[in-house]
């Protein structure tokens, strides 16, 4: 069984720039969750998603974004890049029926230059 | 709000000894607490959770945590700490009674020496 895949592993932008980062969760999974793991800082809650819907958001501006598609997987998208969204972007899934078990993938290395 | 600490940024242990890591937490209602291990360049792993019943929980690769509601810590441990146990441990909680969102703390990164 596939796990958590992220896409793409390394993303370099500028300034500026928009980013779009990936997740596909486990097969049966509905529940999709983005952390940031930024140097020094733990893991810092991003975004739920559950059946399509945000369920809850983390204490990052509007330019934090994303969505969950009918296949559930999920997009991360970082508008207006600054030096300090430079991070390791990880995504979780969970089954609906067990919440509270997260299944992590390997992450986005998201550099801003 | 809840939140959860994990004070000790790092912890050396030499290999053989038991090692402790070290968790405390605050919710306003019934805590789900849970540890997660991250190896390098990896996603994190789940380790065992505590919800409710027994205060000792075991886990994956020969770890438990025990769960004191009075102190409201939940520290890691194993008897035997092996080079391989090497990792960034996270402590993470849920309050029930809120919106179910899981907080982590900042990790802890275990040394085993040889």
């Amino acid at each position: 069984e596939a796990g958590v895949t992220q896409s793409p592993t390394h993303l370099i932008k500028t300034r500026g720039q928009q980013a779009t980062l990936r997740c596909s969760p486990i097969s049966g999974h509905t529940s999709v969750y983005w952390y940031q793991q930024a140097l020094g800082l733990g893991l810092q809650f991003l975004l739920w998603y559950d059946e399509g819907e945000e369920r809850n958001r983390g204490n990052f501006p509007p330019r934090f974004s994303g969505r969950q598609f009918p296949n559930y997987s999920s997009e991360l998208n970082v508008n207006a890049l600054e030096l300090e969204d430079s991070a390791l972007y990880l995504c979780a899934s969970s089954m609906d029926a067990h919440p509270d078990i997260q299944y992590f993938g390997a992450g986005t290395r998201l550099s801003v230059l | 709000a809840q939140s959860v600490a994990q004070p000790e940024d790092q912890v050396n242990v030499a290999e053989g000894n038991p090692l402790t890591v070290k968790c405390t937490y605050s919710v306003s209602g019934n805590p789900y607490l849970f540890w997660y291990v991250q190896y390098p360049n990896r996603g994190l792993q789940f380790l065992l959770k505590y919800i409710t019943g027994d205060n000792l929980v075991k886990g994956s690769y020969g770890f438990e945590a025990e769960f004191n509601k009075s102190q409201t810590s939940f520290h890691l441990k194993k008897p035997s700490a092996l080079v391989s146990d090497s990792a960034l441990y996270f402590c993470a909680v849920r309050d029930r009674r809120r919106d179910d969102k899981i907080i982590f703390g900042k990790g802890t990164r275990l040394h085993i020496l040889p």
